[in-house]
């Protein structure tokens, strides 16, 4: 079964930064493009950042663009996202999701997200 | 970016009924558009992609159409775990973004 497994969330004050990381089991991890959402809890659903099979290409929505940092090592079977200069509006649960294999950047699999706060 | 938006934002309806929620792109996204289904405290799940293929494993009951700017998503015999919100997603270019989501209750 497809696992993916968030860590990594909790309280950063403004400023402060964080790294998220998602474990994957159950696929081969290298043959797909890896997804970053994120959820305010309550409301709706934000895609953050993809990155592809081999790392080579990258996208960010516009809000994090200098901020945010997708990466992978597909030795370790993990995608991470670096987070920097949070502020209140980066408060969420953050997921991470597998992209499909017709449709590379359709997310799939969904792992249970890890919560970041962002408060003083 | 492209704007995705969604009617109704809620609903209530009983088992049995036919149920069509409706979303709608700001600009043409051909039919590069993909459905999820989420339940309180759980994982958004996929149910369509490419605007009318059924992820496998995904009953038969819910079924998509649309292309262009204009999509809906059906149930055609609405069970009582189709409780939820459902959120359409446009993937056609960067910044992918998501409708607001329907919610959707069980009468």
């Amino acid at each position: 079964d497809v696992q993916l497994v968030e860590s990594g969330g909790g309280l950063v004050q403004p400023g402060g930064s964080l790294r998220l990381s998602c474990a994957a089991s159950g696929f081969r991890f290298s043959g797909y493009w890896m997804n970053w959402v994120r959820q305010v809890p309550g409301k709706g659903l934000e895609w953050v950042a993809n990155i592809k099979e081999d790392g080579g290409e990258k996208y960010y929505v516009d809000s994090v663009k200098g901020r945010f940092t997708i990466s992978r090592d597909n030795a370790k079977n993990s995608v991470y996202l670096q987070m920097n200069s949070l502020g209140a509006d980066d408060t969420a649960v953050y997921h991470c999701a597998r992209g499909g294999s017709i449709v590379a950047v359709v997310s799939i699999d969904w792992g249970q997200g890890t919560l970041v706060t962002v408060s003083s | 970016a492209i704007r995705m938006t969604q009617s109704p934002s809620s609903f209530s309806a009983s088992t049995g009924d036919r149920v069509t929620i409706t979303c709608r792109a700001s600009q043409g996204i051909s039919n590069y558009l993909a459905w999820y289904q989420q339940k309180p405290g759980k994982a958004p799940e996929l149910l369509i992609y490419d605007a009318s293929t059924l992820q496998p494993g995904v009953t038969s009951r819910f079924s998509g159409s649309g292309s262009g700017t204009d999509f809906a998503l059906t149930i055609s015999s609405l069970q009582s775990e189709d409780f939820g919100t459902y959120f359409c997603q446009q993937y056609y270019s960067y910044p992918f973004t998501f409708g607001p989501g329907t919610k959707v209750d069980i009468k």
